[in-house]
């Protein structure tokens, strides 16, 4: 079957420091993955996405690379800021199917 | 020029009532869907509808049924509302096939 296994947070970090969030999936077929995130009151836009195995996505300092051999897809920034503290969510979407979603892990950046 | 936009963003009603959540897409997909989002951010997924058809119906109560009226709109109407049904409900829409959907900015539902 196809799910999407997130780390739990919440994370809480400080200005300028170094974020993961570890994503590990299961699928049938040669999903795409995906990270999408969502502020306070909003909702979720498409952060990054990876289409193929080796495929880094990028966005906003965000990257995620599409690991088969070891089914993941771990988002890194290397310096976060406090408007980077919202949800984040990972998903994967086989192809023409729907997606799934992990259970979102919640970052707070202090200054 | 709101891509998805659903109406109301906020819905504050009593046990026992009926609502109805309405959701519009402007992107030319043909895949529309409805979520639920608890209070732990957890997303369910509910329907989804691919060119006005039905074509995913998770675990729901039959108090809730989607309404495809054309492939850009996807309503949700509500019978009979529980405490238990307050949550945010989002609307997104996609193109079959594929990747990235793109999110309503939701409603905030709340019995009381």
């Amino acid at each position: 079957g196809n799910s999407v296994t997130q780390m739990e947070g919440p994370v809480t970090l400080s200005e300028e420091a170094f974020l993961t969030i570890n994503c590990t999936y299961t699928a049938t077929g040669y999903p795409s993955l995906f990270w999408y995130v969502q502020y306070p009151g909003e909702g979720l836009q498409l952060l990054l996405k990876a289409t193929k195995a080796d495929d880094k996505g990028s966005n906003k300092g965000f990257e995620a690379t599409y690991r088969k051999e070891t089914t993941s897809f771990h988002l890194e920034k290397g310096s976060v800021q406090v408007s980077d503290s919202a949800v984040y969510f990972c998903a994967l979407t086989p192809p023409g199917n729907q997606f799934y979603f992990g259970t979102g892990t919640s970052l707070t950046v202090i200054p | 020029d709101t891509a998805v936009s659903q109406t109301p963003k906020y819905l504050v009603t009593q046990m026992g009532n009926d609502k109805s959540i309405k959701c519009e897409q402007n992107l030319g997909h043909d895949t529309m869907y409805w979520y639920k989002q608890d209070s732990k951010k957890f997303l369910k997924i509910m329907f989804s509808y691919n060119n006005k058809e039905l074509i995913i119906n998770e675990t729901v109560p039959n108090r809730f049924s989607p309404k495809s009226p054309d492939k850009a709109h996807l309503n949700l109407h509500i019978n009979s509302l529980e405490l238990g049904d307050s949550a945010v409900y989002f609307c997104a829409s996609s193109l079959a096939g594929r990747g990235g959907y793109t999110f309503g900015s939701g409603t905030r539902l709340t019995v009381v």
